[in-house]
């Protein structure tokens, strides 16, 4: 089956730097892909949406300069959190639809980020 | 706009017992339905889905889900639960027309099967 890592698992930060987060589709190629954010408790919250070769769409309320996500290949997005605060400690996992469109969206296992 | 709803935070069943896990859905045109189990600190991991055909949809340990157009809801359920399925659901959905639109998810439900 299709197959979504991430990296890093977990990372701890100090306020105010930056956090890169990977997104991989390991056995097939995702034309787009989804970052969404989770807080403890509760349900998956969609950040944006971002498509190979071009921007991303961001949902209202996710600041755009805050959370850059490129999608530079079709194997891989990234999401960087930057100069990160408290606030911003959550669960992020990312999400990848394949070339054809499947109707599935495959999952990341998540990375845990806690800003200090 | 497309909606999930999961009216239950929490479902208690002892083990043995048949569960059931509600959702109910709102879309624009027809869904493309799933659900999802989430054990703690991990992704997602895929359950079952309907897409067209066959009501009852049997997805992977033992679960099964209803699709009911008339009463937009598609109940995950399992015959007999276990303590190990003790964890988070998720039910999504995403219209069939929509492209390359995402999932949208339901708040969770945290399903407790006790020994």
């Amino acid at each position: 089956g299709a197959v979504v890592s991430q990296h890093p698992s977990r990372v701890i930060c100090k306020s105010g730097t930056s956090v890169k987060i990977e997104c991989r589709s390991l056995d097939f190629q995702a034309t787009t892909m989804f970052w969404y954010r989770q807080f403890p408790k509760q349900s998956l919250m969609l950040m944006a949406t971002s498509n190979e070769g071009s921007k991303a769409t961001y949902e209202q309320g996710v600041e755009k300069d805050k959370f850059l996500i490129n999608h530079a290949s079709l194997t891989l997005s990234t999401l960087t959190v930057t100069s990160a605060h408290p606030e911003d400690s959550s669960f992020y996992i990312c999400s990848a639809r394949d070339r054809q469109g499947s109707d599935e969206q495959y999952f990341g296992p998540g990375t845990r980020l806690t800003v200090t | 706009a497309q909606s999930v709803a999961q009216p239950e935070d929490q479902v208690n069943v002892a083990e043995g017992n048949p569960l059931t896990v509600k959702c109910t859905y709102s879309v624009s045109g027809n869904p493309y339905l799933f659900w999802y189990v989430q054990y703690p600190n991990r992704g997602l991991q895929f359950l079952l889905k309907y897409i067209t055909g066959d009501n009852l949809v049997k997805g992977s340990y033992g679960f099964e889900a209803e699709f009911n157009k008339s009463q937009t809801s598609f109940h995950l359920k399992k015959p007999s639960a276990l303590v190990s399925d003790s964890a988070l659901y998720f039910c999504a959905v995403r219209d069939i027309r929509g492209g390359n639109t995402p999932l949208v998810f339901g708040k969770g439900t945290r399903l407790s099967v006790i020994a």
